[in-house]
């Protein structure tokens, strides 16, 4: 079993609408998860990064962390197809002085016009 | 702002050829990371290093080496190249008291 699990998808949605996506994790020592946004061919490009459970919110998007639960979230409201791309979940750990980050498999998400 | 660099952006070798690959982190950022991502895959952690020092080590062959410079910049050596070695290489940079890590565009490498 993967430390962090992430559906691949892919999704397709219309435009304007809320997307959800989602990561379960199993390391209850993970202190840090992120959501990459990554474009073919691209680098992942950093979109949220969140430490406490709870909501976290940046314009149209919401990082959300259940650690009881280990389960993450990100939400995209007003979806445009701008924003269709891999979605990567990651987490942290630290290691030596510094972090370890662990990806899920990314989700493929459609937005269509 | 400045990003994390990555040459070359694409890499063409034959196999059992070498390549070295070259990352230049965010300035000030002491951290560097590098993945290698297959397609359709998620990227796999390889190896990080932390003030020039190896700071931990993932699925890296063998066959793989890498190293952090006095100026903070990475390379990553890669010998006797296989098929399977084709792949995207990502380097990332983070300041290690924090831990947002932001990646370069990759290197895409082609073993043929």
């Amino acid at each position: 079993q993967k430390e962090v699990e992430q559906d691949p998808g892919p999704l397709s949605v219309p435009e304007g609408a809320i997307v959800s996506l989602n990561c379960t994790y199993s390391n209850s020592a993970f202190q840090y998860f992120m959501w990459y946004r990554q474009y073919s061919r691209k680098g992942p490009e950093l979109l949220m990064y969140t430490y406490s459970s709870g909501n976290k919110e940046d314009g149209r998007f919401t990082a959300q962390v259940d650690k009881s639960s280990k389960y993450i979230s990100l939400f995209i409201r007003d979806s445009q197809p701008s924003d269709s791309a891999t979605y990567l979940c990651a987490m942290s750990l630290p290691t030596s002085g510094t972090y370890k980050y662990i990806f899920g498999t990314g989700t493929r998400l459609k937005v269509l016009a | 702002a400045a990003g994390v660099i990555q040459s070359p952006r694409h890499l063409i070798k034959e196999k059992r050829e070498t390549a070295t690959l070259k990352c230049y982190p965010i300035p000030r950022h002491d951290t560097v990371y590098w993945y290698q991502q297959g397609p359709g895959q998620d990227p796999q952690f390889l190896i990080s290093f932390y003030e020039k020092m190896q700071s931990d080590k993932g699925s890296i062959p063998d066959r793989f080496s890498a190293q952090q410079f006095s100026d903070y910049h990475s390379e990553l050596n890669m010998s006797s190249l296989e098929l399977g070695d084709s792949a995207l290489y990502f380097c990332a940079s983070s300041l290690a008291r924090h831990t947002e890590a932001f990646f370069g565009q990759g290197t895409r490498l082609t073993v043929v």
